[in-house]
């Protein structure tokens, strides 16, 4: 997707070991996000971002963490990572002032093992 | 807590003729919504949205419409073609929540030549 881009975009994991995934927005939007896609869940809401260094939890956020040091880059890191964080994990972007709709990337498929 | 959800998980169509995707919402203060599209393997893609102070709004081949009274929200795609095959989620923005969306679980529309 223009303007989004996330890595890796497949990566298998084992158990217990840490994981970071990136995600790169050249938009320069204010807003990012963090959800994951499940079978029969659809699109949760891990964490997000109001801005550089300033982040909040969303509806599933135990076991992750983020971070956003520059406006461009959202991390999201899975600390230890467990089976049930098998997912595939999308990020998206929202513009300040405009209208609520977000742009996606083309997401990250997490396979914990 | 309240969601958005859907009443049908997978919809097939002829091709040619008109779908109609269906979503109920239960959040009264919600006051924008979205259609999103996902083709497989890839991010949620915009479509069409409609703010809570309208009833109908109408894109190219799509028409989303809004009863507030039922809280109620269609897309209607016309001379349905096989690249309408996807997953459509929809989504609503809770302006007193912080501009986050909240998914549906997406239904599965499946077009058959």
């Amino acid at each position: 997707d223009a303007g989004i881009t996330q890595s890796p975009r497949h990566k298998v994991t084992e158990t217990g070991t840490p994981v970071t995934l990136r995600c790169h927005q050249t938009e320069n939007h204010r807003y990012m996000y963090w959800y994951r896609q499940d079978p029969g869940h659809g699109l949760r809401l891990i964490h997000y971002s109001y801005g550089v260094k300033d982040t909040d939890k969303g509806e599933v956020s135990d076991g992750y963490s983020v971070s956003r040091s520059k406006t461009e880059d959202f991390l999201l890191t899975l600390e230890s990572a467990t089976s049930s964080q098998t997912s595939v994990y999308f990020c998206a972007i929202r513009a300040h002032g405009q209208n609520y709709g977000y742009t996606f990337g083309s997401g990250t498929r997490l396979t914990v093992v | 807590g309240e969601s958005v959800g859907l009443h049908l998980p997978t919809l097939s169509v002829q091709e040619g003729d008109n779908s109609i995707i269906n979503c109920a919402y239960s959040n009264s203060a919600s006051d924008y919504f979205i259609w999103y599209k996902q083709e497989s393997g890839k991010g949620p893609q915009f479509i069409i949205d409609i703010r809570s102070n309208m009833d109908k709004r109408q894109g190219q081949r799509v028409t989303v419409l809004l009863n507030k009274t039922v809280k109620h929200l269609s897309l209607q795609i016309a001379a349905t073609q096989p690249g309408d095959s996807a997953v459509y989620f929809c989504a609503e923005n809770i302006k007193a929540a912080g501009n986050k969306l909240t998914f549906g679980g997406g239904t599965r529309v499946l077009v058959k030549p």
